[in-house]
């Protein structure tokens, strides 16, 4: 079946520091790929999408760019803050899974002053 | 505009005991779903809920059961609990027209502690 792998945390930068988080993915079919970013109390919000290979999702200064031929969505940031801290999950949503996520582990990020 | 409202906050149950979770959907959305989260680990589909009805089931045993109400809010129901039910259960609503998956919004969460 569908499954998502994320690399494992926490990962802990500087502020400023530059942000890769690795997700790869295992689909039957041709799955959309999201990041979704989890702070601490708050439900699960979207961080951004991409529904095709090559697509490119950006939103707050964070990018992720769908690689079909390495079945992978990694999620970058050029200059993260303290706010950034928070569990990023990818997560995949496949036609055969009636369009509902497969999510990754999550991946937790400190960000220190 | 109310989000995705679930309640209660928190719950601590004991083994075997039943449970009830509730969602109310994001104003104007007609699909429910709800998820599973175990400490450490990203969501688990449970099942999802349209007309009133379940539309589609991920792999949960059947102690796990659901309603959907006429105003499209939902309960999650759990019998027989056991220690492994311990997690945050997430609701999340929808437009089934959309298409899009991106369209579901999630609530907070409900955090379920079964001693």
């Amino acid at each position: 079946g569908d499954s998502v792998t994320q690399m494992e945390g926490p990962v802990t930068l500087s502020e400023e520091a530059f942000l890769t988080i690795n997700c790869t993915y295992t689909a039957t079919g041709y799955p959309s790929l999201f990041w979704y970013v989890q702070y601490p109390g708050e439900g699960l919000q979207l961080l951004l999408k991409a529904t095709k290979a090559d697509d490119k999702g950006s939103n707050k200064g964070f990018e992720a760019t769908y690689r079909k031929e390495t079945t992978s969505f990694h999620l970058e940031k050029g200059s993260v803050q303290v706010s950034d801290s928070a569990v990023y999950f990818c997560a995949l949503s496949d036609e055969d899974y009636g369009q509902n996520f497969v999510f990754g582990p999550g991946t937790r990020l400190s960000v220190l002053p | 505009d109310a989000g995705v409202t679930q309640s209660p906050t928190h719950l601590i149950k004991t083994r075997g005991q039943q449970v009830t979770l509730r969602c109310s959907p994001k104003s104007g959305h007609d699909t429910v779903s709800w998820y599973q989260q175990a400490l450490g680990q990203g969501p688990q589909f449970i099942f999802q809920y349209y007309e009133e009805e379940e539309r589609q089931r991920g792999n949960f045993p059947d102690r796990f059961s659901g309603h959907q109400f006429p105003n499209y809010s939902s309960e999650l129901n759990v019998n027989a609990l056991l220690l492994g039910d311990s997690a945050l259960y997430l609701c999340a609503s929808s437009l089934p027209g959309q298409g899009a998956v991106d369209t579901q919004y999630f609530g907070p969460g409900t955090r379920l502690t079964v001693l």
